[in-house]
């Protein structure tokens, strides 16, 4: 079966300080990986994808992601964390059924502090 | 990417009533999904809003309960039956489009008193 893990409920950084958030995956097939934020009382918002190709992906906002295959991982990383940052972030899979629909991990809320 | 809109953007209901949730996009778009996301917890796949024909649902959630309308490529309506505490969430409709990108609508945040 398909899954998406985000080992970590919450992640603390000073601002300034480099970010990193996890996120692991378990596919059948080539995977199509995104990651997504949630403010407070808002939707979803698109911040990259990785298809295929290289494996660092940059995306909005400064994040960038890094592909790993051997470890099955794609982390959201960030060099410099600003306090804007503190949010509610979600990494998902496409389903290799080809249907479109993605699959969540369960989220994990970063705190960037002053 | 696409404007995504939702109506009503947040309610609250009594139990036993039903709320029709709609979704509209600026542009036409073939895979349109609905999906749900309970207090604290992540999103859950509801279903696909297929047009012209009936949505296809994923398991635990079934047509009765979350009627689903695709009139158009550009509009779909969720509806919530028969609500309990239980369904008290936010209700976020989705698009795909270009390469696979999938946008998400403000969401509808839904109280069952």
């Amino acid at each position: 079966a398909q899954s998406v893990a985000q080992p970590e409920d919450q992640v603390n950084v000073a601002e300034g300080n480099p970010l990193t958030v996890k996120c692991t995956y378990s596919v059948s097939g080539n995977p199509y990986l995104f990651w997504y934020v949630q403010y407070p009382n808002r939707g979803l918002q698109f911040l990259l994808k990785y298809i295929t190709g290289d494996n660092l992906v940059k995306g909005s906002y400064g994040f960038e992601a890094e592909f790993n295959k051997s470890q099955t991982s794609f982390h959201l990383k960030k060099p410099s964390a600003l306090v804007s940052d503190s949010a509610l972030y979600f990494c998902a899979v496409r389903d290799s059924s080809n249907t479109g629909k993605l699959i969540f991990g369960q989220g994990t809320t970063l705190q960037v502090k002053p | 990417s696409a404007v995504i809109s939702q109506k009503p953007s947040r309610d609250i209901c009594q139990r036993g009533t039903s709320l029709t949730i709609q979704c509209q996009v600026d542009s036409q778009v073939t895979m349109m999904f609905w999906y749900r996301q309970q207090p604290g917890q992540s999103l859950t796949l509801i279903a696909t809003a297929n047009q012209g024909s009936e949505a296809t649902y994923e398991s635990g959630f079934v047509i009765d309960k979350f009627p689903i309308s695709r009139p158009n490529l550009t509009f779909s309506t969720l509806t919530v039956s028969n609500m309990s505490p239980e369904d008290s969430s936010i209700y976020l409709c989705s698009v795909v489009i270009g390469a696979l990108e999938q946008y998400f609508g403000p969401g509808t945040r839904l109280t069952v008193t």
